[in-house]
């Protein structure tokens, strides 16, 4: 069966330090992985999505994800944080293989401190 | 950058009733659009994908009758939750996707809407 795992329910990191925010799946064939975010009285906004090709996928925001296939990842990064990327994210897996079925993962609450 | 609302985004019905939520692209031609829910615990679900002119495809386990969703054009798609009941409360937010092309993957999301069934 299909699932997203986003194993912590908030990160805090410090503003300019690097950020990671973590997700890991399972799907039975090769998944549609995505990054969406959503900011305080606002709509959710899509971050970025692997299909195929390089593992580093760049986004939107400066943010990128690494797609590790050995280890079912799909971390979200992001090198230097800024206060205004305090938002819940989440990961979400579209299995491509069978059905129509999109999972999202909880959900991440960043909060980054000045 | 492209714009998509909803409407209403809040409305409080009671127990039978059914309740239309449109969904507008307002600055574009959305060939393709989504319908997600988002539980209280925070978690979303995609309902539908609909595709102008077209019937919507759902995800498993959403029930077809119980919630329609038509997208009659390439600006407007509407979700009735036919017979609403207290369970079917929850945040119903929509997404708009272009036409093809280097942007075909971004999609832009409504606002949401509310829904409380008494």
């Amino acid at each position: 069966a299909q699932s997203v795992a986003q194993p912590e329910d908030q990160v805090n990191v410090a503003e300019g330090n690097p950020l990671t925010v973590k997700c890991t799946y399972s799907v039975s064939g090769n998944p549609y992985l995505f990054w969406y975010v959503q900011y305080p009285n606002r709509g959710l906004q899509f971050l970025l999505k692997y299909i195929t090709g390089d593992n580093l996928v760049k986004g939107s925001y400066g943010f990128e994800a690494e797609f590790n296939k050995s280890q079912t990842s799909f971390h979200l990064k992001k090198p230097s944080a800024l206060v205004s990327d305090s938002a819940l994210y989440f990961c979400a897996v579209r299995d491509m293989t069978g059905g129509f079925k999109t999972i999202f993962g909880a959900g991440t609450r960043l909060f980054v401190k000045a | 950058g492209a714009v998509v609302s909803q409407h209403p985004s809040r409305v409080i019905c009671k127990s039978g009733t059914s309740v239309k939520i449109e969904c507008r692209s307002l600055d574009f031609q959305a060939t393709t659009m989504f319908w997600y829910r988002q539980f209280p615990k925070q978690s979303l679900m995609l309902m539908a994908t609909s595709n102008e002119g077209s019937k919507a495809t759902y995800e498993q386990g959403v029930e077809k009758d119980k919630f329609l969703i038509n997208h009659a054009s390439l600006t407007l798609s509407t979700l009735t939750v036919t017979s609403a009941h207290p369970e079917d409360s929850s945040f119903y937010i929509c997404s708009a996707r272009g036409p093809g092309g280097s942007r075909v993957d971004t999609q832009y999301f409504g606002p949401g809407t509310r829904l409380t069934v008494l």
